[in-house]
């Protein structure tokens, strides 16, 4: 079966320092791997995905996370986060050729402090 | 805009009582999903629907719970004789056409708080 670990449940950071989020998955079968975040009052958005290809990848707003196939790891990292990165960030798995429904992690809330 | 949108934000019900919460997917979208999220978890998959068919019911929990989508566009999730475990923020999302490659857009969801 699938699942999803998320290792952190808040990660507190001072604006401009970097930031790694972590994320361990568990799988038999090829999967394809997502990071959502959920800003205050707001719903879920992606942020980026891995599906196959380049083993990093890369959101608008400077967040990177890379495929560790041998780790079983989809770490999400900023070099240097702001005050409006405060949000809820969940990690998620699906199955490839699958329904596309989606496996969450339980979420790791980062709180940037100026 | 022309987002997901779930009706009500919030709705407060007695242990024992029927609900029913809305889902108003984006239009064209032939994919729609529901998932639960309970305090402090991820969201977690309830049921998904391909057109007016339910291609994966899964994750339903018990036959209390229960989800329509008559004319392929809105659906409904019924949850009978509710329970206070049942307290959640119930997500709805939709995608253009299902499978893992299509990217899911989520609605703000429903609270549902069980007294």
């Amino acid at each position: 079966a699938q699942s999803v670990t998320q290792l952190d449940s808040q990660v507190p950071v001072f604006e401009e320092a970097p930031v790694e989020l972590r994320c361990n998955y568990s799988s038999s079968v090829s999967v394809y791997l997502f990071w959502y975040v959920q800003y205050p009052n707001q719903g879920l958005q992606l942020l980026l995905k891995y599906l196959s290809g380049s083993t990093l990848v890369e959101s608008i707003n400077g967040f990177e996370a890379e495929f560790n196939k041998s780790q079983t790891s989809f770490h999400l990292r900023k070099p240097s986060v702001h005050i409006s990165d405060t949000a809820e960030y969940f990690c998620a798995t699906a199955r490839s050729g699958n329904t596309g429904k989606l496996i969450f992690g339980q979420g790791t809330t980062l709180q940037v402090k100026p | 805009g022309a987002g997901v949108s779930q009706t009500p934000s919030n709705k407060v019900t007695e242990k024992g009582k029927y609900v029913e919460l809305r889902c108003d997917p984006i239009s064209g979208h032939t994919a729609l999903y529901w998932y639960r999220q309970s305090l402090g978890q991820g969201p977690e998959f309830l049921i998904y629907f391909q057109g007016t068919g339910a291609a994966d019911d899964s994750g339903l929990p018990n036959d209390r719970f229960f989800a329509v989508r008559p004319e392929g566009s809105v659906s409904t999730l019924k949850i009978q004789r509710t329970e206070r475990g049942d307290s959640a923020v119930y997500l709805c999302a939709s995608s253009l056409k299902g499978g893992t490659l299509a990217e899911q857009f989520f609605g703000p969801g429903t609270r549902l708080t069980v007294l």
